[in-house]
């Protein structure tokens, strides 16, 4: 089936250091991956889209790496904030526009 | 803000009642979605719209009847439900359907069905 592997675990980083999430996903065609924020009693807010011939695509302190070959994303933040706390969400969408979402991995920087 | 917002934030119901979420963007946007987000799962979409007509419906329960009146509103009727139903159900808009584009979602209203 379908499925999209986010680190279940949360993910503590010191402040100013570089937070690297991970996204796996197996038997799914992604035209597009997106990558979320969402705080507690929100809605998710998007980041960052990626297309499936891009390898890397960055905003301000946000880098997205996508490989199709390893069925991989990377989302990495750089110089991060405690204000960077949150769940962070990979989703996928492919040819025919249907999306499924991870569970989201938590994130806390640590002052 | 977004631009999508719900209403209400809060709802608890019991298995026997009938209840309304509403959902308005305020953003000009010809699509709207359903999504359910249940503690340690995925978030789940479960209706889409465009243009005020369903094109979508991922297999839900009849207990759940979206309506979507115009572009801007977007409604989920919510009948005989269960207590697996508890979850926060999100609204989320887009300009156009295809090809793909960015979601706003809205806060969420938090069910709880006892």
């Amino acid at each position: 089936s379908q499925k999209i592997e986010q680190n279940s675990e949360a993910l503590n980083i010191q402040e100013g250091k570089t937070a690297t999430l991970t996204c796996n996903y197996t038997n799914y065609s992604p035209a597009y991956l997106q990558w979320y924020r969402q705080d507690p009693g929100r809605g998710p807010v998007f980041l960052l889209l990626i297309r499936e011939n891009e390898k890397e695509k960055r905003k301000e302190r946000l880098k997205v790496t996508f490989d199709t070959t390893l069925k991989q994303s990377l989302f990495h933040i750089t110089a991060s904030q405690p204000a960077d706390s949150a769940t962070y969400l990979c989703a996928l969408t492919n040819r025919d526009d249907k999306i499924i979402f991870g569970k989201g991995t938590r994130l806390h920087i640590l002052p | 803000e977004t631009g999508v917002t719900q209403t209400p934030r809060h709802l608890v119901m019991g298995m026997t009642n009938k209840k309304s979420l509403k959902c308005e963007q305020h953003l000009g946007h010809n699509a709207m979605y359903w999504y359910k987000q249940s503690a340690k799962k995925p978030l789940e979409l479960m209706f889409v719209y465009s243009l005020e007509e369903r094109v979508e419906n991922n297999s839900v329960p009849s207990r759940f009847s979206p309506e979507c009146p115009n572009s801007s509103h977007l409604f989920l009727h919510l009948h005989t439900l269960q207590p697996e139903d508890s979850a926060l159900y999100l609204c989320a808009s887009s300009q156009v359907l295809r090809p793909f584009n960015e979601q706003f979602f809205g806060p969420g209203t938090r069910l709880t069905v006892l």
